[in-house]
């Protein structure tokens, strides 16, 4: 089992603010870190899926980095809108299989 | 069209009973996983099958048993249900069984035991 940590729990901001989350996870037998995208009453959504130490993913204005070395992922939102309300995921994996391990989330909420 | 479906989406059902939920997806992978999500709002993997066969099968309780009929289908039946075991469901897929390949999710079916 993997212990995976986020922080903070929950996050209350500005539109137009930039913010940012933490994952940290075990940097030992690490193989993949995933983030996801939860609005209420919808499915995760897949952002990002990083493997390897150094990289950097981007997808509009939220991009994520990741360091396996010391076991920690950040996730970025650049301009927060009210749409970008929603539970952010990050999870681990450490097994190859896709054996996923989920922190609680960090909650975002965007006020206009 | 949906890409990962469960049904039915909500079940209310007595303590003692048995009960199946089914998963589906038509996005051509290879693997599928049953996650539980439990009254903390953890997500907490339960099982995983590639390709009709069991390759992940975290601490469940063997009241617990997934089946595959197919590499699309994934259900998962609880024989005598307890209290613990409200909770909500949910159902994903990806590609291959690796942490490479992102997660899909369905839309989870919330299970209430009473």
């Amino acid at each position: 089992i993997l212990n995976v940590e986020q922080s903070p729990q929950s996050l209350h901001v500005q539109e137009g603010d930039s913010t940012n989350f933490t994952c940290s996870f075990p940097s030992s037998n690490f193989y993949a870190l995933h983030w996801y995208r939860w609005e209420t009453a919808k499915s995760p959504e897949a952002l990002f899926v990083m493997t390897l130490n150094g990289d950097e993913k981007k997808k509009g204005r939220i991009s994520a980095t990741l360091n396996t070395k010391e076991g920690y992922s950040y996730l970025y939102i650049k301009g927060s809108q009210p749409e970008d309300s929603a539970t952010y995921l990050c999870a681990a994996d450490g097994s190859t299989l896709g054996r996923l391990y989920f922190g609680r989330g960090t909650q975002l909420t965007v006020w206009p | 069209d949906t890409a990962v479906s469960q049904t039915p989406k909500y079940l209310v059902t007595q303590m003692g009973n048995d009960k199946s939920i089914k998963c589906e997806q038509n996005l051509g992978h290879d693997t599928m996983y049953w996650y539980k999500q439990d009254s903390k709002k953890f997500l907490k993997i339960m099982f995983s099958y590639n390709n009709k066969e069991l390759i992940i099968n975290e601490t469940v309780p063997n009241r617990f048993s997934p089946k595959s009929p197919d590499k699309a289908h994934l259900n998962l039946h609880i024989n005598s249900l307890e209290l613990g075991d409200s909770a909500v469901y949910f159902c994903a897929s990806s590609q291959e069984p690796s942490g490479s390949y992102e997660q899909y999710f369905g839309p989870g079916t919330r299970l209430t035991v009473t």
